[in-house]
Order: structure tokens, then sequence, then C-alpha cells
């Protein structure tokens, strides 16, 4: 079925360096996109959303860019912070019965050291 | 700030039992959804509401698990009998549900669920 995907499921990063973390999906039919933040033991939290007429979209300190021609989204996290240190989600709206659920990736893992 | 209540945090139990499941939307959100989240992979949806009214249940395993929401608002989901294969993490998520569209879904701390 589709899915989306992220292209590396780790990434390790020093403080204050600037993150870029990618995903590819494969429904060229998804109209919305979401980045969520994933800390041990704690349900997924939103960071920041982009609707598929739309290129870029800032945040504080993220950036997320859909290139629709690839079917690439990225999220970029300006001056990375140890905080910053989670499992990383991007997802897209499914097209389920309602329209409305997420279809997830695997998701990387963000290393943040001091 | 509003969050969506889940408990318990926490559930072990032993395969055959029953075990329940309890989510408090944030207030006035008319969509419940509940995902189940294997370790190391991505939410996979199991069941959504609209209000009291199931919209998508075709991921739930209907031969144990079931869901409810009676009154549109908090929602409870069960298995019964619980199998190992059930041991993830249940979320619940919730959104406001008046665009007709697509919305931002905040999730709950979810319920780690172990099945010995």
């Amino acid at each position: 079925g589709e899915s989306v995907g992220l292209h590396l499921p780790t990434l390790s990063v020093q403080e204050g360096d600037n993150s870029i973390i990618n995903c590819a999906y494969s429904n060229s039919a998804s109209d919305y996109f979401i980045w969520y933040k994933q800390e041990s033991g704690k349900g997924p939290q939103f960071i920041i959303d982009i609707r598929s007429n739309m290129d870029k979209r800032q945040g504080q300190r993220v950036t997320v860019l859909l290139n629709k021609t690839v079917k690439h989204l990225s999220l970029q996290i300006a001056a990375t912070q140890p905080g910053d240190s989670a499992v990383y989600f991007c997802a897209e709206n499914s097209g389920n019965q309602a329209g409305t659920a997420l279809i997830f990736g695997k998701g990387t893992t963000l290393s943040v050291s001091s | 700030e509003a969050e969506v209540a889940q408990s318990p945090r926490y559930k072990i139990t032993e395969k055959s039992q029953a075990v329940a499941f309890w989510c408090d939307p944030i207030s006035g959100h008319a969509t419940l959804y509940w995902y189940r989240q294997i370790l190391g992979q991505g939410p996979e949806l199991l069941v959504q509401f609209q209000d009291e009214s199931v919209v998508d249940d075709s991921q739930l395993p209907k031969d144990r698990f079931s869901a409810e929401r009676l009154k549109g608002v908090d929602s409870t989901l069960k298995i019964q009998p619980a199998e190992l294969g059930d041991s993830a993490m249940y979320l619940c998520a919730s959104s406001d549900g008046t665009s007709g569209g697509v919305e931002t879904q905040y999730f709950g701390p979810g319920t780690r669920l172990l099945v010995l």
C-alpha cells in the first residue's frame, strides 16, 4: 500500500548545528503533511504542518519544505539543541473513509551531542 | 494548554485477559482517533470517531478489539482476549473536526501495554 517513509533511521549532530530530516512520500494525492516529535515514552508532539498548495512553511526554529515534483518533504531545525533529541515522524493524510487519518513513516532518531 | 488525557499510562496483563484504555480528548474536539504504535515504528490507525459515530474501523481487529464513544466525548478501547502480539503503545488523538477536511491531530501520552 501507499506509505510515507524516511530516508535515514538515525541522524547525529552537534549542538548548534542545523539539522535536516528527510521524508519521501508515495501518494501524489496527499494534500496535507505534518511533522511530529516523539520523546521516549511519550506521545507524538505536533511540530509543524504544511498543505500541498504551499512549498515552504516556517515556525520557531523549524522549517518544512515540500517538493511535490519529487514527492519529498523535509524538516529543518535551526541551531539544534540537546532537547531536540527525539524520534521525528512525517505523516500524510491517508485518504481513508473520512479523509483525515494519518499515515506515518518509520521515523528518524535525532541525537544531539553537546 | 489543553491536552489529550489517557489512562492508564502503563498496563501489564496476561494473555487471554481483558484490558481497557480510556481517552479524554481536548475539549470541543469532535474527531477522535485511536492509533497503535509498535516499538520502532510509526503509529497506525485503529479506529476513528466523528462525535459518537465510527467513521473508519477498517483496521480494527474486530474479533478482539472494540471501541466506543457513547456521548461523543471520551472514548474507551477494549481488547478481549489480549494476545502477546498486542503489546504496543496505544495512542489517542483528537482534532477539531469542524473544517470538513484535514486538521491538526493532537496526541495524548499513550498507554503502554505489555502482554505476558
